[in-house]
């Protein structure tokens, strides 16, 4: 039973222009979400997060939104730029312990 | 990142034998926890501390256990090696709610 799910293994962008990263989840309880992002034999590296209270989040070229009726969160990357291309990931929690989370992650390709 | 050290960064082991995996911190976080990453399932927790000699269980922790004697450290034991151990395992830290987590660069276990 996956809590948190990005469905797109994968997306293909054109550098300058928009990416935008899905992410859904079913637990009602959460009320944190991060993205992180991930290079080949490297640790994620956290990115942006936003809590339940808000309901968008903006960080230089990275702004997440979040829709809480629909249980869905994006993460937008404007302009897309070459060291963008990485895995990113979608986590959330709603533990006291601060338990997160993870999706599957969607690898985002930035071309030239 | 410098805060957070994983030792070894490559290993690999044979089927039944024991194996311990170091994380060590100089942040002096509250939380860590050990994930393994494999493909198709993002990242997934095998076990956390919230203090020393606090740990729990995560959602893989079948085969695994760990111990925190010292803030700074936390190991990962896998009793006796199995092949499906075979993985990427990264160690994170964190302050707790509001922080994001910092990861080490990971350890990669080959199990034959």
């Amino acid at each position: 039973d996956q809590q948190v799910k990005q469905n797109s293994p994968s997306l293909s962008v054109q550098e300058g222009r928009i990416s935008i990263l899905n992410c859904d989840y079913t637990n009602s309880m959460f009320d944190y979400f991060l993205w992180y992002k991930k290079y080949p034999a490297e640790g994620p590296t956290f990115l942006i997060s936003i809590s339940s209270i808000k309901d968008k989040n903006e960080d230089g070229r990275f702004t997440v939104f979040l829709n809480k009726s629909a249980k869905h969160l994006s993460l937008h990357i404007v302009p897309s730029q070459p060291g963008d291309s990485a895995v990113y990931f979608c986590a959330a929690t709603g533990d006291s312990n601060y338990q997160l989370i993870w999706g599957a992650g969607t690898k985002l390709i930035i071309k030239p | 990142d410098a805060g957070i050290t994983q030792s070894p960064r490559h290993k690999v082991t044979e089927t039944g034998t024991p194996v311990t995996l170091r994380c060590h911190q100089t942040e002096n976080h509250r939380y860590m926890y050990w994930y393994r990453q494999d493909p198709g399932h993002g990242l997934r927790l095998i076990h956390y501390s919230y203090g020393v000699k606090d740990t729990d269980k995560g959602e893989v922790s079948d085969g695994y256990s760990v111990s925190r004697s010292k803030t700074e450290d936390f190991l990962l034991t896998l009793e006796s090696a199995t092949s499906s151990q075979t993985s990427v395992y990264f160690c994170a830290i964190s302050e707790g709610r509001g922080h994001g987590y910092t990861f080490g660069s990971g350890t990669r276990l080959t199990v034959v």
